[in-house]
């Protein structure tokens, strides 16, 4: 039992590229999340996925894209990447609703 | 109306030592109050939480106190050991939501 796995765990951009971070879960949860982690801001939610078929928007989704692929898998695009998406990057599932959230290893991405 | 804020920003104590994080919150809709524990280089995992019909919970050394009239609550941490050194996140969910809002985090460093 993994629980949350995401990859790749480092990675760096040039401004302009594009890249996917990988997230998938296996604790058959219906909720997927995926965050941004920035020194003094806490955690920023980007985009959610209530259940499988379903996305929404978080607080900074900006320059984002999601796709919940199915239930075990969502991934977060960049499409095209910028100095200010530099951050750690964070995929959390939980069972639905109000309740704890798991979150993965995290994925650290410096765009210069 | 949907910020939790957070204090300190950073906490130091001696072994033994009682720290105690605050946190506030405006929107009376709130009804779940987790708070995460986050060590370097890891993802955050679910440290205790509490809905505000009980003003406080214990789960070893580990104790929330909930002041609904005063919409704050806050983490305390008895006996206090250098393994505990870690950043604390407070947030707060919605009834019929599948989001926290975080706190901006407090990085605690216990001394032994």
């Amino acid at each position: 039992n993994a629980g949350v796995t995401q990859t790749p765990k480092f990675q760096v951009l040039k401004t302009g590229q594009s890249m996917t971070l990988q997230c998938a879960q296996d604790m058959n949860h219906n909720s997927m999340y995926w965050y941004r982690q920035d020194p003094g801001m806490g955690l920023r939610l980007i985009y959610y996925s209530a259940s499988e078929g379903t996305t929404d928007k978080g607080e900074v989704p900006n320059g984002y894209n999601v796709s919940r692929l199915n239930k075990r898998e969502f991934s977060l695009r960049l499409e095209s990447a910028a100095p200010s998406q530099t951050s750690v990057y964070f995929c959390a599932s939980s069972a639905g609703g109000v309740g704890e959230q798991y979150f993965g290893p995290g994925t650290r991405l410096t765009v210069t | 109306q949907q910020q939790v804020k957070q204090s300190p920003q950073s906490l130091i104590v001696q072994k033994g030592g009682i720290p105690i994080i605050n946190c506030a919150y405006e929107n009376t809709a709130f009804d779940y109050f987790p708070w995460y524990q986050q060590f370097p280089g890891k993802g955050p995992a679910l440290l205790i939480a509490i809905r505000p019909d009980v003003s406080e919970k214990k789960e070893g050394r580990f104790t929330i106190s909930f002041n609904k009239s005063a919409k704050q609550f806050s983490l305390h941490i008895m006996d206090s050991q250098p393994g505990d050194s870690a950043t604390y996140f407070c947030a707060a969910s919605r009834p019929g939501t599948y989001k926290y809002i975080f706190g901006t985090g407090t990085r605690l460093k216990v001394l032994a």
